[in-house]
């Protein structure tokens, strides 16, 4: 089955500066990858996603990349904010079927 | 606004009692799930519908059961052979088609008493 690793397991930066966030996959099917963000006591929000048939995605200060070679891809925040301290969850899922593999999470701290 | 809905938000189980978590969703989503969250070890499957009166075991399905009578519910029960119980439960759905994003309820908090 796919596993997915995620690093760093936690992440400081200060309020302004750049956060990245990187997963490696070991499926070379699987072909759609979200990013899921979440704040203390409430369930994952997905904030932004990738298919495998583009390398990279961008929205306002947030940005995916992806490598299929490689099978890593990675969450890129700029100008980061005091909002943006959650928990950030990347995940992988094998084309045809539902079944999402997370990976384990990275909180994020932003320093004001 | 369409959405999940889970309830309760706090759950309280004595030892030997089952316990059922509530999930709806008005998102006419055909593909329902279920997941346990325990710090440090990411969101681990539990029980997953892709349609009404259907359902499949995932990771670690032992001590949980599941049913789909709705397309609108997919409620869980934390049965007595669950030991270790106490987690963050949260419920998904999702459109059937391939590569399609979950979209996550705000989740159960349940404790053993």
């Amino acid at each position: 089955g796919e596993n997915v690793e995620q690093h760093p397991s936690t992440l400081s930066v200060q309020e302004g500066d750049s956060a990245v966030i990187k997963c490696t996959y070991s499926d070379s099917a699987s072909n759609y990858f979200p990013w899921y963000k979440q704040e203390l006591g409430k369930g994952p929000q997905l904030i932004i996603d990738i298919r495998s048939n583009v390398g990279e995605k961008k929205d306002q200060r947030i940005a995916v990349t992806l490598n299929k070679t490689a099978k890593h891809f990675s969450l890129h925040i700029t100008e980061t904010q005091p909002e943006d301290s959650a928990v950030y969850f990347c995940a992988a899922l094998p084309g045809g079927y539902q079944k999402v593999t997370f990976g384990i999470g990275t909180k994020l701290q932003v320093i004001p | 606004d369409g959405g999940i809905t889970q309830s309760p938000k706090y759950l309280f189980r004595k030892e030997g009692q089952n316990v059922t978590l509530s999930c709806e969703q008005n998102l006419n989503h055909d593909a329902m799930y279920w997941y346990r969250q325990d710090p440090g070890q990411g969101l681990r499957l539990i029980y997953y519908s892709q349609i009404v009166n259907d359902f499949q075991k995932g990771d670690i399905a032992e001590g949980y059961s599941v049913s789909r009578e709705k397309k609108e519910s997919f409620p869980l029960t934390v049965t007595s052979a669950q030991k270790n119980p106490t987690a963050f439960y949260l419920c998904a759905s999702s459109l059937k088609q391939a590569n399609q994003p979950q979209h996550f309820g705000d989740g159960t908090r349940l404790s053993i008493l």
